[in-house]
This record gives C-alpha cells, sequence and structure tokens, in this order.
C-alpha cells in the first residue's frame, strides 16, 4: 500500500502570507495527487487535481506542484478564509489520504 | 444544483449491522464512479470503497474488507454502504463522494469533485 505523509502537521500564519504544504509519497506516483481543503464541521472540497490543475472555481492563490514522490501546496497570500485543514491524496493506487495540515492564525 | 445527501447513520452496538444511503440529485449519477471516505472523531480522512459507474467493479479499503459492501441503484440515483459486524473503530462521520476523471496529456487522474455532508455513525453499547 502507498503511504502518504505530509510536513508540518501544523503551522500558524498570518493574513497575507506565502503558505507551502508538502506531501511525500512513499512510492512514485507520477502525477496522481490530488488537494482537499477541510473547514470544521465540513467536508472536504477539492482545491487540485493531477498535482497541479486548479479545480474549477477554486482561486488562483492555490497551485500545487510536484511528481514523483514529492509534492507542495502553496498559498500565495493567505486569506481568513484559508484557515483550514488541507490533506494530500493520492490516486494512483486505490486512494490514500495524508494525514494533514492545520492552518490556523498566528 | 449537484448534491449528494447521505442518511441512515446513527447508533449500534458493537457487532450489528448499518446501511448508508447517499442520494444524489443534479447529475448523471449513472455516468460517475461514486466513494466513500469517513472521519473519525477529531482524525483524519480514510477513503473506505469505490464502485464503479455501472457497479461491475467495486475495491475496498482493508480496514472493512469483508464486513463493508458498496452497491448502488442507479434506477433510483442512489449509492449504499452495508456496514457488518461493526467494531468500535467504525466510529466516524461517513461521507459519499463524486468520482470525477481528468484528462490531459498524460493520462486519466481520479479526484473527488462533489461531497456530501456526511452522516455520524457511532458503534458502542
Amino acid at each position: 500500500d502507498i503511504q502518504m505523509t505530509q510536513s508540518p502537521s501544523s503551522l500558524s500564519a498570518s493574513v497575507g502570507d506565502r503558505v507551502t504544504i508538502t506531501c511525500r509519497a512513499s512510492q512514485s506516483i507520477s502525477s496522481y495527487l490530488n488537494w482537499y481543503q477541510q473547514k470544521p464541521g465540513k467536508a472536504p472540497k477539492l482545491l487540485i487535481y493531477a498535482a497541479s490543475s486548479l479545480q474549477s472555481g477554486v482561486p488562483s492563490r492555490f497551485s500545487g506542484s510536484g511528481s514523483g514522490t514529492d509534492f507542495t501546496l502553496t498559498i500565495s497570500s493567505l486569506q481568513p478564509e484559508d484557515f483550514a485543514t488541507y490533506y494530500c491524496q493520492q490516486s494512483y493506487s486505490t486512494f490514500t489520504f495524508g494525514p494533514g495540515t492545520k492552518v490556523d492564525i498566528k | 444544483q449537484v448534491q449528494l445527501v447521505e442518511s441512515g447513520g446513527g447508533v449500534v452496538q458493537p457487532g450489528r449491522s448499518l446501511r448508508l444511503s447517499c442520494a444524489a440529485s443534479g447529475f448523471t449519477f449513472s455516468s460517475y464512479a461514486m466513494h466513500w471516505v469517513r472521519q473519525a472523531p477529531g482524525k483524519g480522512l480514510e477513503w473506505v470503497a469505490v464502485i464503479s459507474y455501472d457497479g461491475s467493479n467495486k475495491y475496498y479499503a482493508d480496514s472493512v474488507k469483508g464486513r463493508f459492501t458498496i452497491s448502488r441503484d442507479n434506477s433510483k440515483n442512489t449509492l449504499y454502504l452495508q456496514m457488518n459486524s461493526l467494531r468500535a473503530e467504525d466510529t466516524a462521520v461517513y461521507y459519499c463522494a463524486r468520482g470525477r476523471n481528468y484528462y490531459d496529456s498524460s493520462g486519466q487522474y481520479d479526484a473527488f469533485d462533489i461531497w456530501g455532508q456526511g452522516t455520524m455513525v457511532t458503534v458502542s453499547s
């Protein structure tokens, strides 16, 4: 089975900050990597698919990069509505989520 | 509008069974693979199962294999999850999600683009 790790597990940031979250797969998954945002008590929301493609309706301040085993989600200028938990997910072999990265207010 | 609505959650004793439903609307249900994903209280997301658009293919997480069964009724636009031999560790919010295929020059990519609001399952004596 493919295992996913994320770092950091949590971070504190201010509005306007540039935020980077890293996701690593236990084996190469090419670009079969998605990113989701989840706010407390809500369902997850798809942000990025295929490692770097922005889902329709998602603000352009979100971007994804990487291939193989190492991936990054970047928020270029953090907005108040971006405080949430972010999960990566591999879709190379069935599906596995990373443990999540919680972004809260500094 | 495009919507998924789960139902059937509740409190159940260990070893008993429960069936969850997910009603789809606003899109051609029979054209999409569908998934169940769960989230234990205070924990992360765990993929549970997937069923192909026509029900011919099903895959499960190891943690539920042999105990849970995913199925669908395309005539009713409804997805199901039959959960047997429930354990305390199955306690979670269960989400249904639509599997969307995305294509580019490199291939086909799968992601979960529409999610329901979730239904809570508590396994406790």
